[in-house]
């Protein structure tokens, strides 16, 4: 079974552009969970999605914002960005979400300039 | 949000040495912990999870302990072997809340 994939892996963009990143989940999960990790802060939850709704939500801006697709593909926006948005965006699939093992892809680095 | 450390940034152990990384979480009513493995370049790996009416699990050369009475969690590694040199974190949540909080990790190097 293939894992999570993240596209792109890098992107650099500049200061007040947007991103869009997009993360494919193993086979069979519904849920996807979005993740940012940068040195300072480590691993910080952005948001979950479940059958194209958002079930819950981190603490960032609404510059950040997400959604899920039937197939249950997410994509994650990321509007005017900003120096200090470069980071490791990870996403993570599972079968529900809640307790079920969350699987990690690679992430996309993305770099502000 | 909740906040998750860890003790120790950086652990460096002998090869066949058993490692012990530590990881104090702030939310008693925490419920669900989970271990990960990050090697460079790649997402998290799952290691080992534990729930809180359990207060040791064991897996393949890994243990975890849960001590709710300090919250505090830790995960040892036996015979410790350079494919362990990694990032180590610990997670923490609400049992079916499905949000996670992730301490800041503990970077484990094995010497051969």
């Amino acid at each position: 079974k293939a894992g999570v994939t993240q596209t792109p892996r890098y992107l650099i963009k500049t200061r007040g552009q947007q991103v869009t990143l997009s993360c494919s989940p193993i086979s069979g999960h519904r849920s996807v969970s979005w993740y940012q990790q940068t040195p300072g802060q480590g691993l910080q939850f952005l948001f979950e999605y479940f059958s194209e709704t958002q079930r819950n939500k981190g603490n960032f801006p609404g510059r950040f914002s997400g959604r899920q697709f039937s197939n249950s593909r997410s994509e994650m926006n990321v509007s005017t960005l900003e120096l200090g948005d470069s980071a490791l965006y990870l996403c993570a699939s599972s079968l529900e979400g809640g307790a079920d093992t969350q699987y990690f892809g690679p992430g996309t680095r993305l770099t502000v300039l | 949000g909740e906040s998750v450390g860890l003790h120790l940034p950086t652990l460096s152990v002998q090869e066949g040495d058993n490692s012990i990384i530590n990881c104090a979480y702030s939310n008693s009513a925490s419920d669900y912990f989970i271990w990960y493995k990050q090697e460079s370049g790649k997402g998290p790996q799952f290691i080992i999870d534990i729930r809180s009416n359990m207060d040791k699990r064991q897996g393949q050369r890994v243990t975890v302990l849960l001590n709710k009475t300090v919250k505090h969690l830790s995960l040892q590694i036996a015979a410790t072997q350079p494919g362990d040199s990694a990032v180590y974190f610990c997670a923490e949540t609400l049992y079916n809340f499905n949000k996670f909080y992730f301490g800041s990790g503990t970077k484990l190097n094995v010497k051969p």
